[in-house]
């Protein structure tokens, strides 16, 4: 059971365009919601998070949207630009003792911003 | 060490054979994560150490998958009786120890290791 779903699965943006990446989660007590970037070869790295608690949170040129009552979150990235080039990954996780962050993934979106 | 830091990079072994991996966690956290992550996928869960002890060991696959920290930093995964379907990158993850909700901590990633089982 695919738990975090994510689209699209492949997405070419012209440089200073806006990227769009879609996720839509089914457990509705995961209640953290990451996104990651990884480079070929490298690990992936936290780009920005939100909490179910606000609707959106803004870093820079990346922004995560989140509605709650649809269970679906987004990632946008304003003035795309060739070095953003990469694939992201969405997450969400359900905080607990047990098992402390432990992340639930989609399936990956390769960005590919030209020039 | 400024990062995680996995090793091998890469390893190609024979089916059946034994392999181990290993991920030097940063400098003291305390909380380690191993994923898998096959190609054109994201990374899936596998174990969650807090310390010495495995808190959480839902995500092996199986009895063949076992993984260890005995002294609370570094930590190797031990795959037996390799199969083909063990082809994948294998990713350690470390953060500072987790201390109640909404107290998320980041966690950060090694570069993995590429197991081809040939």
């Amino acid at each position: 059971q695919q738990q975090v779903k994510q689209s699209p699965q492949s997405l070419i943006v012209q440089k200073g365009g806006i990227s769009i990446i879609n996720c839509a989660y089914e457990n509705t007590a995961f209640d953290y919601f990451p996104w990651y970037q990884q480079f070929p070869g490298k690990g992936p790295a936290l780009l920005i998070a939100i909490r179910p608690d606000v609707s959106e949170k803004k870093e820079g040129r990346f922004t995560i949207s989140f509605n709650k009552s649809a269970k679906q979150f987004s990632l946008h990235i304003m003035d795309s630009q060739p070095g953003d080039s990469a694939t992201y990954f969405c997450a969400a996780s359900r905080e607990k003792k047990s098992s402390g962050d432990k992340l639930t993934f989609g399936t990956g979106t390769r960005l590919a911003v030209r020039p | 060490g400024a990062g995680v830091s996995q090793t091998p990079s890469n390893k190609v072994t024979e089916k059946g054979k034994y392999v181990e991996l290993r991920c030097d966690p940063i400098s003291g956290h305390t909380a380690l994560y191993w994923y898998r992550q096959s190609l054109g996928q994201g990374p899936e869960f596998l174990i969650y150490f807090q310390g010495t002890g495995a808190a959480d060991d839902s995500g092996l696959p199986n009895d063949r998958f076992f993984a260890v920290r005995p002294e609370g930093s570094v930590s190797t995964l031990k795959i037996q009786r390799t199969e083909r379907g063990d082809s994948a990158v294998y990713l350690c993850a470390s953060s500072l120890r987790w201390t109640g909700p909404g107290m998320n901590t980041e966690a950060f990633f090694g570069q993995g290791t590429r197991l081809t089982v040939v």
